[in-house]
């Protein structure tokens, strides 16, 4: 069984449409969250981080972190054609820890 | 936007050749590392580096190599290429500093995508 499942889409919406990217993980001891971007032919960009559960609001974006069901989303509002890219999820124990463990990606396109 | 450059952003290699892919930060990180990422599959990590003179083997096995001599270089090697080393390479860095407060998220460079014919 893989450390984070997530779905790879592809996902296509509308402009203006609320976009809800998950992943769902099996270590319980997972405690810091991230959201990558990826656009095409580039680098994953960190978009959010978020430690233990709750949830952490920037901008348009929302991450969501649900401990106890081992759940992460990543809601994007009023989607725009240049949120088209790839979505990573990422996760680790503990600050500090060399590994982060990547979900596959969803790519993510916004039609105008 | 992360100061973490890679070079070169492309690169088609016959069988057996030596490659070096650059990876340099301008931002002062202490930590370095370089993963491998293959298409619809999750990023693997295959090695890192606490600082200058320490490196270490990541999760994935790799017949790479890699040398840390300068804090902002991070260069990996294959001594003789091949077919299975295809795949797009991306180097990352991150400040130890900001451990505690964990601010010591992983800033990515554009990546290097490697073809062995």
């Amino acid at each position: 069984q893989k450390e984070v499942e997530q779905d790879p889409g592809p996902l296509s919406v509308p402009e203006g449409a609320i976009v809800s990217l998950n992943c769902t993980y099996s270590n319980s001891a997972f405690q810091y969250f991230m959201w990558y971007r990826q656009y095409s032919r580039k680098g994953p960009e960190l978009l959010m981080y978020t430690y233990s559960s709750g949830n952490k609001e920037d901008g348009r974006f929302t991450a969501q972190v649900d401990k106890s069901s081992k759940y992460i989303s990543l809601f994007i509002r009023d989607s725009q054609p240049s949120d088209s890219a790839t979505y990573l999820c990422a996760m680790r124990v503990r600050t500090g820890a060399n590994n982060l463990f990547f979900g596959t990606g969803t790519r993510l396109t916004v039609i105008p | 936007e992360a100061d973490i450059y890679q070079t070169p952003r492309y690169l088609v290699i016959g069988t057996g050749k030596k490659i070096t892919l650059e990876c340099s930060q301008t931002m002062g990180h202490d930590k370095m590392y370089w993963y491998q990422q293959d298409p619809g599959m999750e990023l693997h990590l295959i090695h890192y580096s606490y600082g200058v003179n320490s490196t270490e083997k990541g999760d994935l096995s790799s017949e790479s190599t890699v040398s840390r001599i300068r804090t902002e270089h991070f260069p990996l090697t294959l001594e003789s290429a091949r077919p299975s080393h295809t795949s797009q390479y991306l180097c990352a860095s991150s400040d130890r500093s900001g451990e505690r407060e964990g601010r010591d998220t992983q800033y990515f460079g554009p990546g290097t995508r490697l073809t062995v014919l």
